[in-house]
């Protein structure tokens, strides 16, 4: 049974460019989420996923902002136009419906850096 | 509103003591669920447990327990004899029980064991 994977691990980029990161859930996980973490600080939520509909958006969520979950798998997060402020840790996690007191499982993270 | 509130911002103890890190929430459900995570330097954040609102027994895992107290909104974690492997930071969070999937994260507390 793997964990949740992500890529890229790590990313650098140029203010004004944008990225896009891939998020791959434990395979019988139908519930997705993404998470920010900034430095000396708990994971701060984005967004969440069941199946492919998106449910719930924070409004840390900006327009330059977007998620997907195409075909209820896989998820990919995308930033354009990437700002200094964007520079964090984000953080993917899946869980399953099947259990009311469901537990969110975490991924390594891809800490992106805009310079 | 939910809130996590961690206290301790950083911990320092010399092998085989027993440290005790706090958590304080609040909220307005009355059926909610706290969960504590691990998060060593490799940045993943590891599952450690799980607590209802309604169940306040207190669990013992090996080296972990956790005390849940209703009446002062506190799930405290122990580590007894600590090992410096137990050196991280750990988050502890709360999620609701009216819809919203989101967790809330306290900021955490860094845990290091000297030698």
């Amino acid at each position: 049974d793997t964990g949740v994977s992500q890529n890229p691990r790590h990313k650098i980029t140029k203010r004004g460019q944008n990225v896009t990161f891939r998020c791959d859930p434990i395979s019988e996980h139908n519930r997705l989420y993404w998470y920010r973490q900034t430095l000396g600080q708990g994971p701060e939520f984005l967004t969440y996923f069941q199946n492919e509909a998106q449910l719930e958006k924070s409004r840390l969520l900006s327009d330059r902002f977007s998620a997907e979950r195409p075909k209820g798998s896989f998820s990919t997060l995308e930033i354009q136009r990437t700002e200094q402020g964007d520079s964090a840790m984000y953080l993917c996690a899946s869980s399953s419906r099947a259990l009311k007191e469901e537990t969110q499982y975490f991924g390594p993270g891809t800490r992106l850096l805009v310079l | 509103a939910q809130k996590v509130t961690q206290a301790q911002t950083e911990i320092s103890v010399v092998e085989k003591e027993d440290v005790t890190l706090d958590c304080v929430y609040e909220t307005r459900d009355t059926t909610y669920y706290l969960f504590w995570y691990k998060q060593p330097p490799s940045g993943e954040l590891v599952f450690l447990i799980r607590r209802n609102s309604f169940d306040e027994q207190n669990e013992i895992s090996g080296r972990y327990s956790w005390n849940f107290q209703k009446s002062t909104s506190s799930f405290n974690f122990t580590i007894t004899a600590s090992q410096v492997v137990d050196s991280a930071v750990y988050f502890c969070a709360l999620r609701g029980d009216t819809g919203r999937r989101a967790l809330t994260f306290g900021s955490g507390t860094r845990l290091q064991v000297q030698p």
